[in-house]
């Protein structure tokens, strides 16, 4: 069992409509949850990051913890071409390293 | 205030020769980390050191690689007699505080090719 699932996507969403990414994670001991965005051929970059169940919103961007179920979202509200990207969602259990997913690939449709 | 720096962007090596890849993290930043990413995958662990300390390795593959983050100068990953299933995009990320606690912070990539 992977240690952060994504679904691959691509997940295809019209300009101005929200996207919602999902990640789930195998470790009830993880501590602190992370989204980053990666544009092909670049480095990812953090777009939010988690520690407490319930919702953390910064602009456009939400982020949603439940950690009975072992489940991440990040919701993006008025979705914009310039979001089309991979987003990896990472997990820290120890307190040295993220485990990462494979990442769930996003186009948003002008 | 550069970001974290890494070298080469692309580097082509044959089997069995050495490939050497080099990072220099953010100004200030103590904890050096290195990824591998394969195409259409997520990125995975592989070292995490402090200054002259490799922290943990226990990502990294027991033979052929190794990784250093020397008193003075960038940190390196070291992979010998490189096989084709090295191929792949090496990350370094860097953080001022260990991961659990702070951002992480990623260069660029090497973009490693094994032919």
């Amino acid at each position: 069992q992977k240690e952060v699932e994504q679904n691959s996507g691509p997940l295809s969403v019209p300009e101005g409509a929200i996207a919602s990414l999902n990640c789930t994670y195998s470790d009830r001991g993880s501590q602190s949850f992370f989204w980053y965005r990666q544009y092909s051929g670049k480095s990812p970059e953090l777009i939010m990051f988690i520690y407490s169940n319930g919702d953390k919103e910064d602009g456009r961007f939400t982020a949603q913890l439940n950690k009975a179920s072992q489940y991440v979202s990040l919701l993006i509200r008025d979705s914009q071409p310039s979001d089309s990207a991979t987003y990896l969602c990472a997990v820290n259990r120890n307190f040295n390293k993220f485990y990462f997913g494979s990442g769930t690939k996003l186009n948003v449709k002008p | 205030n550069a970001g974290v720096m890494q070298n080469p962007r692309h580097l082509v090596r044959r089997r069995g020769q050495e490939a050497r890849l080099r990072c220099s993290p953010m100004k200030g930043h103590s904890h050096v980390y290195w990824y591998r990413q394969l195409p259409e995958e997520g990125l995975k662990f592989m070292v995490y050191l402090q200054k002259e300390n490799i922290i943990d390795e226990s990502g990294m593959p027991k033979e052929r690689f190794s990784a250093e983050f020397p008193k003075e100068g960038p940190s390196i990953l070291r992979i010998q007699q490189v096989v084709r299933g090295d191929s792949a995009a090496y990350f370094c990320a860097s953080s001022s505080v260990p991961a659990n606690t702070g951002e992480l912070f990623f260069g660029e990539g090497s973009r490693l090719t094994v032919l």
